[in-house]
């Protein structure tokens, strides 16, 4: 069964840091894309970035970059995402998600974390 | 800010059909496929349909997508209670600032 596990959120000070974590298994994970993606409380989802199997190439949205890095560890099974210089904006329940190995293009995510929230706040 | 365009809201009574439809460009749904996502209140969303019409093994036929230029479109037939939910498209943007997308989402009220 698959299943894909996030941890490291918190409360943060604006402009602190945090790291999220995201412990997958069921799945040969060196083989698939991941991404993160956020939902701030009660609006729709954003996506955050992905990264390779292999951690040569990455992609972020704008308005993270410079600030957030995901990176991967495939001998841990292991996706993660440094989230540095915190804005009260960054506040959302961030989810990794699996990119369906199936999938001819587009982005298309097929498994899901249940999430952690990070709350950004003085 | 979303850069794919849904509806707020649709809503119809048990039994009847919705659609519900997503507006993008050509660096969006123009040139890549559409995937659509099902989110049940106070859970992570859920893949509905893959590759603009695909559906992943478990989804039953009575959802089902569709794509034509720079729009996409989901149909729910035989609406359920169950359904009642919040729907979002999403594909990859192909401009300068290469990145994933997603709809503005949906609600789906069934009266």
């Amino acid at each position: 069964e698959v299943q894909l596990v996030e941890s490291g959120g918190g409360l943060v000070q604006p402009g602190g840091s945090l790291r999220l974590s995201c412990a997958a298994s069921g799945f040969t994970f060196s083989s698939y894309w991941m991404s993160w993606v956020r939902q701030a409380p009660g609006k729709g989802l954003e996506w955050v970035a992905n990264i390779k199997q292999d951690g040569s190439e990455k992609y972020y949205v704008d308005s993270v970059k410079g600030r957030f890095t995901i990176s991967r560890d495939n001998a841990k099974n292991s996706l993660y995402l440094q989230m540095n210089s915190l804005r009260a904006e960054d506040t959302a329940v961030y989810y990794c998600a699996r990119e369906g190995i199936f999938c001819s293009g587009g982005s298309c995510l097929d498994y899901w974390g249940q999430g952690t929230l990070v709350t950004v706040s003085s | 800010q979303s850069v794919l365009t849904q509806p707020p809201s649709v809503s119809a009574a048990p039994g009847q059909k919705v659609t519900i439809s997503c507006s993008g460009s050509s660096s969006n749904i123009g040139n890549n496929y559409v995937s659509w996502y099902q989110q049940l209140p106070g859970t992570a969303p859920k893949l509905l349909i893959y590759d603009n019409n695909k559906r992943p093994s478990g989804i039953p036929d009575r959802f089902s997508g569709s794509k034509s230029g720079t729009s996409a479109t989901l149909g729910i037939t035989g609406l359920q209670t169950g359904d009642e939910a919040d729907y979002y498209c999403g594909t990859w943007d192909s401009s300068l600032s290469a990145e994933g997308v997603f709809g503005t989402g949906t609600k789906v009220t069934v009266l």
